[in-house]
């Protein structure tokens, strides 16, 4: 398995409270990105990052920031949590981004329920 | 733009049965395709990826694919479930900026013992 640690792997918060997901990585990866899964939509990105302080939003971005100061760390921050962030967070790495000569892997998720 | 159908929420088969999960693509582009897997409470695990190098691929524990563009199919299928089977199972495609997947609303395969 890749070396991804997601942290935590389960918070309870209330809305309107900040609130940070870690993801760190072993492998030293270019790429990594934040999902978020719900019923009935798979998964869809958030945001991603291609090296370190460099980030760009993906399908979902509103209401999130990250942030990536070493190229082992991705945080995901919820500045003001609302009930609608109450979902399943998964982290992902990849060495050279999404192609299909490469792969990505994923971690094992963060449960958030905002309360 | 590109998006990903799979055809069914749910699918049960009895162990030792073939499985055949749907997937169907709609893409402006020659699309790259992926089946992942994710075990209950668990990350996504990387099954079989279609490169354009060959139109039936395989996978890891018996699983295959195949690309069938006048269909624009990429049903995943497996000669006989096992009770390990069971799982979620995600349909993706990637395009071709913009650093993403697109993910399917994914399958849930059931195993009947």
């Amino acid at each position: 398995d890749a070396g991804i640690t997601q942290s935590p792997r389960h918070k309870v918060t209330e809305t309107g409270t900040p609130v940070t997901l870690r993801c760190h990585q072993t492998e030293n990866h270019r790429y990594m990105y934040w999902y978020r899964q719900d019923p009935g939509h798979g998964l869809r990105l958030i945001h991603y990052s291609y090296g370190v302080k460099d980030t760009d939003k993906g399908e979902v971005s509103d209401g999130y920031s990250v942030s990536r100061s070493k190229t082992e760390d991705f945080l995901l921050t919820l500045e003001s949590a609302t009930s609608s962030q109450t979902s399943v967070y998964f982290c992902a790495i990849s060495e050279s981004g999404v192609t299909s000569r490469n792969t990505i892997y994923f971690g094992e998720g963060s449960w958030l329920t905002v309360v | 733009a590109q998006s990903v159908t799979q055809l069914d929420s749910h699918v049960s088969v009895s162990e030792g049965t073939p499985v055949l999960l749907r997937c169907n693509y709609s893409s402006s582009y020659s699309p790259s395709l992926f089946w992942y897997v994710q075990h209950p409470n668990k990350g996504l695990q990387l099954l079989l990826k279609y490169t354009s190098a060959a139109t039936l691929v395989k996978g890891i524990n018996g699983f295959e694919a195949e690309f069938k563009k006048s269909e624009t199919s990429f049903h995943l299928t497996k000669p006989s479930a096992h009770m390990s089977d069971a799982a979620e199972y995600f349909c993706v495609v990637i395009l071709p900026y913009g650093q993403n997947f697109v993910f399917g609303p994914g399958t849930r395969l059931s195993v009947l013992p």
